[in-house]
Parts: C-alpha cells; sequence; structure tokens
C-alpha cells in the first residue's frame, strides 16, 4: 500500500534553481524520512523529520512537516547537476514498524 | 568503513526457478531490511530481521523467504518466480532496531529479471 505520495512525479529546472517537492500520507505518523535514489550512489537517507517537528534543515535540504494537512515538503535550494535523482519520502504506520515509500519525484537539473 | 553489500549484481532466470539473494550489513548493524522495487515506482517493504529472527513481513506470498546468520547477513529466496517478480531487490541495515526510527544504509541491489 502506498502512503506516501510525491507530487510532482517530475520536475526539470535550471541549475542554481530552487526545486520544491511534496509528499502527502494518509494516517497519523511518527517520523517522515526523504531518501534520494540515484544510478551513481543508489538510495541513501536525507532527512528525518519527527511528527513533533515543523522544519528541519541539512546543507541545502530543508524539510517541513505540517501534520495538520498530512504533508511534508522538500526544497532543494541552489540545485546543481548532482542533484539529479529521483526522490522519495518514506513514513510509518501506526503499530507496525515498517516504513511505506511513495512513488518519488524525478529530479532533472538541467545545466 | 565498509557500506552494505548484495549479491549478484544482475541475474536472469526463468518462470518457476528459484532464486537466492543475498546481503551483507554494516559492521555493528543488527537489522536487514528487504525491499522490491519494479521499474520507476517507489519501494515495496518485503521483510524485516533484527538479531536472527523475522520482525515483520510485507504483503507478499510465502513463497518470498528469508532467514538472517548469526553474523547479520541475511538471505532472500524467492521460490516459483513469477514474470512480475522482475525487479530492483534492496537491502537495507540499521543501526537501531526500527526502520521507522532510524536511518536505513541501503545496498545497491540486486537486479532480477525473469523471463
Amino acid at each position: 500500500s502506498q502512503q506516501g505520495e510525491e507530487d510532482p512525479q517530475a520536475l526539470s529546472i535550471q541549475e542554481g534553481e530552487n526545486a520544491t517537492m511534496n509528499c502527502s500520507y494518509k494516517t497519523s505518523i511518527n517520523n517522515l524520512q526523504w531518501y534520494r535514489q540515484n544510478s551513481g550512489r543508489g538510495l541513501v537517507h536525507l532527512i528525518l523529520i519527527r511528527s513533533n517537528e515543523r522544519e528541519k534543515h541539512s546543507g541545502r535540504l530543508r524539510v517541513t512537516l505540517d501534520t495538520s494537512k498530512k504533508s511534508s515538503s522538500l526544497l532543494i535550494t541552489a540545485s546543481r547537476a548532482a542533484d539529479t535523482a529521483s526522490y522519495f519520502c518514506a513514513t510509518d504506520e501506526d503499530s507496525n514498524y515498517q516504513l511505506i515509500w511513495g512513488a518519488g519525484t524525478k529530479l532533472i537539473i538541467k545545466p | 568503513e565498509a557500506g552494505v553489500t548484495q549479491s549478484p549484481t544482475h541475474l536472469i532466470k526463468t518462470r518457476g526457478q528459484q532464486v537466492t539473494l543475498r546481503c551483507s550489513p554494516i559492521s555493528g548493524h543488527t537489522s536487514v531490511y528487504w525491499y522490491q522495487q519494479a521499474l520507476g515506482l517507489g519501494l515495496q517493504f518485503l521483510l524485516w530481521y533484527d538479531e536472527g529472527e523475522e520482525r515483520n513481513r510485507g504483503n507478499f506470498p510465502p513463497r518470498f523467504s528469508g532467514r538472517q546468520f548469526p553474523n547479520y547477513s541475511s538471505e532472500l529466496n524467492v521460490n516459483a518466480l513469477e514474470l512480475e517478480d522482475s525487479a530492483l531487490y534492496l537491502c537495507a541495515s540499521s543501526l537501531g532496531t526500527s526502520a521507522i526510527y532510524n536511518e536505513q544504509f541501503f545496498g545497491p541491489g540486486t537486479r532480477l529479471t525473469v523471463l
């Protein structure tokens, strides 16, 4: 079953621009995680944000979480060619102790 | 520090055959997770092992099974292969005991093609 659903499915921007992708989910969560997948480095963890947190930063990444709207956003500032990848959000289902993954947003950074 | 390793990298099988995929977690990690990722889609949770025990399994038929060895490495077995089993199979490990609280470290995956 899909818990997180990313939006948009695909995004193409110029290098240097900011990229924003969103994740919506259906049930209450403990945490939400963002991962990046590209052919070079495989699947890599970016950020984990807890349900009692509203915003978290890591370098050029900014994640927000709005539990009232059951949504999260990932902002990548000053994009680089190396940011070209698919980005996935993953959330937990209550008492199931497993991550449920969205289908991802495919981000292409044009030089 | 060595990352999560998986073998083989690629595998081609025919319908009805059986396959075994292998995963070695990062040293010190006791939890191993298996995921299936069909082309262009997100990950589907398959199995979670911790300390040699199966802790949870996803919504997959019993022909998907596995085990975890005393050194925390793991095998995923798929019997009676079907065409729709063609996918990238990813293994991940974590320091903590649950994926929902801890960062997972992923291996490069095994690309399985069923003809």
